[in-house]
């Protein structure tokens, strides 16, 4: 069974950082890529980043891009997200989600985990 | 403001058919990327629903389907259930933004 566990969500004042971790299970998290989704209170979805298998390639949302940095730690099956120079509106749910398809601009996201909220408020 | 455009709600009775429309443009749907769609049940993580426009993974029920054609792409649920209450979001990839994208999310409400 696929596990996703996320942890590090926390209150942040603006302009502090947070570093977020996902734990995966049950199945060969180094040949997959990984991504991070989020969603404000009472909003919709929306992608944030993504790395390749072997940790070479990231991808980021315009919205975050020179603030956060993901990366992995493929022996330990762990995937992270370090976020810097927070803003209100980096407020959210942030999911560890797994990707699946054959062509990076065709992958979708096919296992969420449960998300881990962070809140950026002084 | 989303890439990908869904109306905010739509509603049916038990049994009924509805279908949740995702509207993109040239340089998404209309790109040939292929569209895939999500549930999320309220207070829960969202679960893949339809994969490369049209495929299901083998635990959804075959009352979903989807298609795509042009720069638009439809969910449609046939014998509505109470349990299908629930946010469904279409998600593409747009090589304008070189960035994967959501649709602004569908509120199903069964009456």
């Amino acid at each position: 069974e696929v596990q996703l566990v996320e942890s590090g969500g926390d209150l942040v004042q603006p302009g502090g950082s947070l570093r977020l971790s996902c734990s995966a299970s049950g199945f060969a998290f180094a040949g997959v890529a990984m991504s991070w989704v989020r969603q404000a209170p009472g909003k919709g979805l929306e992608w944030v980043s993504t790395i390749v298998y072997s940790g070479a390639t990231a991808y980021y949302a315009d919205s975050v891009k020179g603030r956060f940095s993901i990366s992995r730690d493929n022996s330990k099956n762990t995937l992270h997200l370090e976020m810097n120079s927070l803003r209100d509106e980096d407020t959210a749910v942030y999911s560890c989600v797994k990707l699946a398809g054959w062509i990076t601009s065709n992958w979708y996201f096919d296992y969420w985990g449960q998300g881990s909220l962070v809140t950026v408020s002084s | 403001q989303s890439v990908l455009t869904q109306p905010p709600s739509v509603s049916g009775a038990p049994g009924q058919t509805v279908t949740v429309s995702c509207t993109g443009s040239s340089s998404n749907i209309g790109a040939a990327y292929a569209v895939h769609w999500y549930q999320q049940l309220p207070g829960t993580a969202p679960k893949l629903l339809i994969y490369d426009n049209s495929n299901r993974p083998s635990r959804v029920p075959d009352r979903f389907s989807a298609s795509k054609s042009g720069t638009s792409a439809s969910l449609a649920i046939t014998g509505l259930q109470a349990e299908d209450e629930a946010d469904y979001y279409c998600q593409s990839y747009d090589s304008s933004l070189s960035a994967w994208v959501f649709g602004g999310g569908t509120k199903l409400t069964v009456l």
